[in-house]
């Protein structure tokens, strides 16, 4: 069931650069691609979404970029800050959400 | 607080045990629903419910596991005879009908079975 194939598994970027996160999807009736933060010992929190007649959405640092033909879509965390050290998932919803297997991102200070 | 509330954060039971997990989703929100998260792993779906009734089924879920939402909501989640494989984080999380709606997130139950 690997609807969505999200990569890199980790990324390690210095504080103040860009992170940049993909994901590719298969299945054409999903309507709504979410991106979700999770820290240790939490639950994931929304962190940005987009629907697939968008083809970019810019929230405070974080931006999404979706491709509909290709069925990929990326976030960018621009001037990335020690503090988003966490895991991120991408996901695409079609009445319930399926999510990527994660992105364990580290920023170093 | 007004989130999505899941019952207990941490039970550990023995291997043959029943276990039942609580969750209290967002007051006006109709959909509720379950994954599980082992480690290093995105969530993985479970179940649904749109209000009390259970509208898919994962076939992660196998004859051991089930779900309840009678009221339309709070919802249990039971595991009869746990085995080790069951060991994992069970997430409850809330929506309001709509397709996209955002969905909120419990912290979840850690279930370890020794």
């Amino acid at each position: 069931q690997q609807q969505v194939k999200q990569s890199p598994q980790s990324l390690i970027v210095q504080k103040g650069g860009i992170s940049i996160i993909n994901c590719a999807y298969e299945n054409t009736a999903f309507d709504y691609f979410p991106w979700y933060q999770q820290f240790p010992g939490k639950g994931p929190a929304l962190l940005i979404a987009i629907r697939p007649d968008v083809s970019e959405k810019k929230e405070g640092r974080f931006t999404i970029s979706f491709n509909k033909s290709a069925k990929q879509f990326s976030l960018h965390i621009m001037d990335s800050q020690p503090g988003d050290s966490a895991t991120y998932f991408c996901a695409a919803n079609d009445d319930k959400i399926i999510f990527g297997k994660g992105t364990r991102l580290h920023i170093l200070p | 607080d007004t989130g999505v509330s899941q019952d207990p954060r941490h039970k550990i039971t023995k291997r043959g045990q029943n276990v039942t997990f609580r969750c209290d989703p967002i007051s006006e929100h109709n959909r509720l629903y379950w994954y599980r998260q082992t480690l290093g792993q995105g969530p993985e779906f479970l179940t649904y419910f749109q209000n009390e009734a259970q509208l898919e089924k994962s076939r992660l879920l196998s004859d051991r596991f089930s779900a309840e939402r009678p009221k339309g909501s709070f919802s249990t989640l039971e595991i009869q005879r746990t085995e080790q494989g069951d060991s994992a984080m069970y997430l409850c999380a809330s929506s309001l009908i709509q397709g996209g709606a955002e969905a909120f997130f419990g912290q979840g139950t850690r279930l370890t079975v020794v």
